[in-house]
């Protein structure tokens, strides 16, 4: 079935500094993905929308400079954290809609980030 | 209010009862539906998907959705020790457009 593949699962880094996350969708083109952010025990809170080839879509309260979204293709999207701080510690999630050749939405495995 | 609203748990039930998970919501705009399923620092996979009102069965499992009073809710049935996860409910408006989920549900089958 299809897969969105997302990389690292998990990364530890310093504050100030800046991480990528990519998520790959394999056997199937993204045109959309989103991404979402999950604190422990809760729940998954979208980020933001990124759509191939357009500026994503930020939501209310997300800073867009600091969490910059790149989809370049119809196959990857990227979330970059920049000068992270620990309160950017969390779990990121990034999914993708299955239609047309599908029904509902496929999620990356997630990325664990702690700043330190 | 919350656009979805579902009980966090934890709710533990022993092995072969009958689980009952529910989400309430208050956008009517809300047409599909779904339930999720998700391990411990684990991404969400999809258990069910509904549109509009109505039940859809899949093996051990029923969603149910009634719009009219914006109440869904998931079962399982003859629960199993490896069904012991977060359960989340999440909706959207149209087909592909974002979708907001409930804070989930920690469900424990006790063997």
């Amino acid at each position: 079935g299809a897969v969105v593949s997302q990389h690292p699962s998990w990364v530890i880094c310093k504050s100030g500094t800046s991480v990528k996350i990519e998520c790959r969708s394999l056997d199937f083109q993204a045109t959309t993905m989103f991404w979402y952010r999950q604190f422990p025990k809760q729940s998954l809170m979208l980020m933001a929308t990124s759509n191939e080839g357009s500026k994503a879509t930020y939501e209310q309260g997300v800073e867009k400079d600091k969490f910059l979204i790149n989809h370049a293709s119809l196959t990857l999207s990227t979330l970059t954290v920049t000068s992270a701080h620990p309160e950017d510690s969390s779990f990121y999630i990034c999914s993708a809609p299955l239609h047309p050749s599908g029904y509902g939405y496929t999620f990356g495995s997630g990325t664990r980030l702690t700043v330190v | 209010q919350k656009e979805v609203e579902q009980d966090p748990g934890p709710l533990s039930v022993p092995e072969g009862a009958i689980v009952s998970l529910n989400c309430t919501y208050s956008n009517s705009a809300f047409q599909y539906f779904m339930w999720y399923r998700q391990y411990s620092r684990k991404g969400p996979e999809l258990l069910m998907y509904t549109y509009s009102s109505g039940n859809k069965e899949d093996g051990r499992f029923t969603a149910q959705v009634d719009k009219s009073s914006k109440y869904i809710s998931l079962f399982i049935r003859d629960s199993q020790p490896s069904d012991s996860a977060t359960y989340l409910c999440a909706m959207s408006m149209n087909r592909d457009d974002k979708i907001i989920f409930g804070k989930g549900t920690r469900l424990h089958i006790l063997p």
